[in-house]
């Protein structure tokens, strides 16, 4: 599968933004995709933003795309001890048969 | 929900044993997979299923064998288990259509001792 490198942990306070990082491989990739995994749980589809967008903005996500230097970021606004979960970038690849994961980045959030 | 369960839940088995999870689907999805989810690996896929009795090896497909015999079940085996195999365990399923988005089971904590 393709590489997507994200960094591991971070830690904010309750009420500021969190951005969260993400390199990819594949320019060729039609979408993008963040999944959020709450503590004892499976992975959900929080946001994607197609390859053709440089940003898509959902309530209080804001996804950003740099496709030249392969770089994709999750900012979420007003971060609530609710965000506090494991987010994973991710990337199709195998003509969408597959899709590669990030190692996640764990999102702490300090009352 | 997308209607994906798993079983068991939890369990403990001894090195050497063979064990089998199961992934149970109620919507019909053609795709299905599994994963596995270790610290500092996220998660890696071991195998998927693109049709009844259709499969493919994923990036750590070494020491497990899958079979999908009908559309709603998806069966992971490991023959032979080993220590290096304890980990939690993920099913998908996978939409048809863009943005070709992937539902997960609860998934299976597995411990062998």
């Amino acid at each position: 599968g393709e590489d997507v490198e994200q960094s591991l942990f971070l830690s904010v306070r309750e009420g500021d933004s969190s951005v969260i990082n993400c390199t990819y491989t594949d320019s060729s990739s039609t979408y993008l995709y963040w999944y959020k995994q709450e503590p004892g749980a499976g992975l959900q589809l929080l946001t994607y933003i197609f390859s053709n967008m440089d940003m898509k903005q959902d309530q209080r996500l804001t996804v950003l795309l740099n496709k030249k230097d392969k770089h994709l970021s999750l900012r979420i606004a007003d971060t609530q001890t609710g965000d506090s979960a494991i987010y994973f970038c991710a990337e199709p690849y195998g003509g969408y048969q597959k899709v590669t994961f990030g190692i996640g980045t764990k999102l702490q959030v300090i009352p | 929900d997308a209607g994906i369960t798993q079983s068991p839940r939890h369990k403990v088995t001894e090195t050497g044993t063979p064990v089998t999870l199961r992934c149970h689907q109620t919507e019909n999805h053609r795709y299905m997979y599994w994963y596995r989810q270790d610290p500092g690996h996220g998660l890696r896929l071991i195998h998927y299923s693109y049709g009844v009795k259709d499969t493919d090896k994923g990036e750590v497909s070494d020491g497990y064998s899958v079979s999908r015999s009908k559309t709603e079940d998806f069966l992971l085996t490991l023959e032979s288990a080993t220590s290096s195999q304890t980990s939690v365990y993920f099913c998908a399923i996978r939409e048809l259509a863009g943005p070709y988005e992937q539902y997960f089971g609860p998934g299976t904590r597995l411990t062998v001792t």
